[in-house]
Parts: C-alpha cells; sequence; structure tokens
C-alpha cells in the first residue's frame, strides 16, 4: 500500500491561473479530508468527503474553492483565480470506511506546497 | 469555537532528557484527542490517539494524558533522542473535523 498519494508536490502559479491539487488516498480508503497549513499557522481544515458526496465543506472559502471525490479517480481541490494569500501548503488524509474521528485512523500525505507569484 | 493551544512554540533539549509537550482546548466536549509528529517536508504521522473516555495512552517512549474537564493534554517523551527532533501537533475532534494545534518544534541535540 503507497500511502496518500499527493501530487504535485509543488506547484508555482501566476496570479489569476487555477491550480489544482490531487490526492489518491490510500487503498479501501473512503473518506477524504483536505487541510491547508499557512506559514506560522496550524492546520486549518477546509473540506471532508466521501465518494461522490461533499459531506462538510465549512471549512472552504466561499469563493475560487471547489473540491471533489468522483466515483473513479483521485480527490481534486481546485483553486480559481489564485492570489498571494493562497500560498500555504494544502494536506490531503485518509480513512478507511468510518469517519476519522470515531476511529481514530488516518494517514496524510505529504502535502503540495502551492507557490502563488 | 474551538481553539487549541500548544507550548511551548519551540523546545531544544539534550539527548536523553526527558520532556514534556503541553496541548489545551477552550471547548470540552471532545470526542478524542490526538497527538501527530510532522516532519519537514513530510505529512503528518499518527503517535497516539486517546479516546475521550480515557486518560491515558502510551506507545514505547510516549506518554499522552487527558484531562478532559480542565481542557488540558500532555505529551511526555522518555530518553530523548535526536530523531525525536520534529514538530508534535495535539488535534481535538468535537464533531466532522479535527482542530489542530500550531505545534511544538522539538530539537534534540546529540
Amino acid at each position: 500500500n503507497a500511502g496518500v498519494m499527493q501530487n504535485p508536490r509543488h506547484l508555482v502559479r501566476r496570479r489569476g491561473q487555477e491550480a489544482r491539487l490531487r490526492c489518491s488516498p490510500m487503498k479501501g480508503h473512503s473518506h477524504v479530508y483536505w487541510y491547508r497549513q499557512l506559514p506560522e499557522e496550524g492546520l486549518k481544515f477546509m473540506v471532508y468527503l466521501q465518494k461522490e458526496n461533499i459531506i462538510d465543506e465549512s471549512g472552504m472559502p466561499k469563493e475560487r474553492f471547489s473540491a471533489e471525490f468522483p466515483k473513479e479517480g483521485p480527490s481534486i481541490l481546485r483553486i480559481q483565480q489564485v492570489v498571494r494569500g493562497d500560498s500555504a501548503a494544502y494536506f490531503c488524509a485518509s480513512s478507511p470506511p468510518q469517519p476519522w474521528w470515531a476511529s481514530g485512523v488516518v494517514f496524510f500525505g505529504p502535502g503540495t506546497r502551492l507557490t502563488v507569484l | 469555537k474551538q481553539e487549541v493551544t500548544q507550548i511551548p512554540a519551540a523546545l531544544s533539549v539534550p539527548e536523553g532528557e526527558n520532556l514534556v509537550l503541553n496541548c489545551s482546548f477552550t471547548d470540552s466536549a471532545i470526542y478524542n484527542l490526538q497527538w501527530f509528529r510532522q516532519d519537514p517536508g513530510k505529512g503528518l504521522t499518527s503517535l497516539l490517539l486517546i479516546q475521550s473516555s480515557q486518560r491515558e495512552q502510551t506507545s514505547g517512549r510516549l506518554n499522552a494524558s487527558l484531562d478532559k474537564s480542565s481542557g488540558r493534554s500532555t505529551l511526555y517523551i522518555a530518553a530523548s533522542q535526536p530523531g525525536d527532533s520534529a514538530t508534535y501537533l495535539c488535534a481535538v475532534t468535537t464533531g466532522n473535523q479535527f482542530y489542530f494545534g500550531t505545534g511544538t518544534s522539538l530539537t534534540v541535540i546529540p
């Protein structure tokens, strides 16, 4: 089992471009979580998804950000018209067919470091 | 809203010392608390999970305690080693998400 995979590991975008971050959960995991870590700040929850469903997106900015976890393929976090304040490390985590808080079992990916010029 | 604070923000100790990392949270109605380790350029690794009904958990040289009523947890590391150098994060959950502290950056000097 290769673990949670995220790509790209580093992404550079100019202001106004789109950023697409991909997350492949561990095999057999059906719950995906996205967190953002801004410089000098803690990890902040963004969104919790199960296959084809957004369960909780209370941490997502209302505009420009969207996430999906299709039936086939990786989970995608999409940021449209990026601004410098979007520069951060974006982490994806996955858990087996039980939510993370119920089992405590969660695995994090290595993160995607987004830099907006 | 849940706020999680970790003290100290950074800690440097000589190899072999025992040390304590602190975590406090504002809302005591938590389901569980989890300690993670974060190495530079890498994701988080879960160290210990304490359910809300438990008071402590142990794994090897690590011992985590939980006092839910006072909103506090400690992570005790015995006989520290240079390989323990990392950032340690605590996280609490009250529902659909975990709330993370800003972490304690630990350096163990050989």
